[in-house]
């Protein structure tokens, strides 16, 4: 069963535009929340996490939104750029803890096309 | 500032053959994962290493064996590969488990 759904395989916006790209969990115990991107033939960086104590948070042009009674969190890119094309990874966990609890699971990832 | 850095970046095996895949950090980092990433099914945990002389399993250990050689090295070995085991292939560490993971760039792995 998976925990961490990523229910949109693909999406594909206008540059300028914005990127709405949406994660839903079914572990109520997650607090702590993290996206990924990736690149063709890298592996996954960073972008950007958020803990059940706050319902947004910034960074630049990436903004990440938390719902907890609907379980669903989203990653907000304004305004979206070429160089932004990419898989977006969802992942969840369980802030202080360590072991099994503590690791990430990941979504199936969706993946991002903005054209120009 | 090499960050984690994984060897070697492509393999092909035959079935049955083993390989051990090797990964260093830089970071001084406690922790440190082995993950496969297939088409359509995300990235999905192997074995971790919660700090320096521990190993436990994750989501899909079987037909696989990791060593923490040291704080730094983390590796993963096939004994005898298959098919199934055809994958990418991504190491990763943290400091702290409240933190983000950082991934080394991959190892592709195609077992004939």
């Amino acid at each position: 069963d998976q925990q961490v759904k990523q229910n949109s395989p693909s999406l594909s916006v206008q540059e300028g535009r914005i990127s709405i790209l949406n994660c839903d969990y079914t572990n109520s115990m997650f607090d702590y929340f993290l996206w990924y991107k990736k690149y063709p033939a890298e592996g996954p960086t960073f972008l950007i996490s958020i803990s059940s104590i706050k319902d947004k948070n910034e960074d630049g042009r990436f903004t990440v939104f938390l719902n907890k009674s609907a379980k669903h969190l989203s990653l907000h890119i304004v305004p979206s750029q070429p160089g932004d094309s990419a898989v977006y990874f969802c992942a969840a966990s369980r802030m202080n803890y360590g072991g099994s609890q503590g690791n990430l699971i990941f979504g199936k990832g969706t993946k991002l096309s903005v054209k120009p | 500032n090499a960050g984690v850095t994984q060897t070697p970046k492509f393999q092909v095996l035959k079935t049955g053959q083993s390989m051990t895949l090797q990964c260093a950090q830089d970071m001084n980092h406690n922790s440190m994962y082995w993950y496969r990433q297939d088409p359509g099914m995300g990235l999905r945990l192997i074995y971790y290493s919660a700090s320096e002389g521990t190993t436990d399993k994750g989501e899909v250990p079987n037909g696989y064996n990791v060593s923490r050689l040291n704080k730094r090295e983390f590796s993963l070995r096939l004994e005898s590969a298959a098919p199934s085991q055809t994958s990418v292939y991504f190491c990763a560490s943290r400091a702290v488990y409240n933190s983000p993971l950082h991934f080394g760039n991959g190892t592709r792995l195609t077992v004939t």
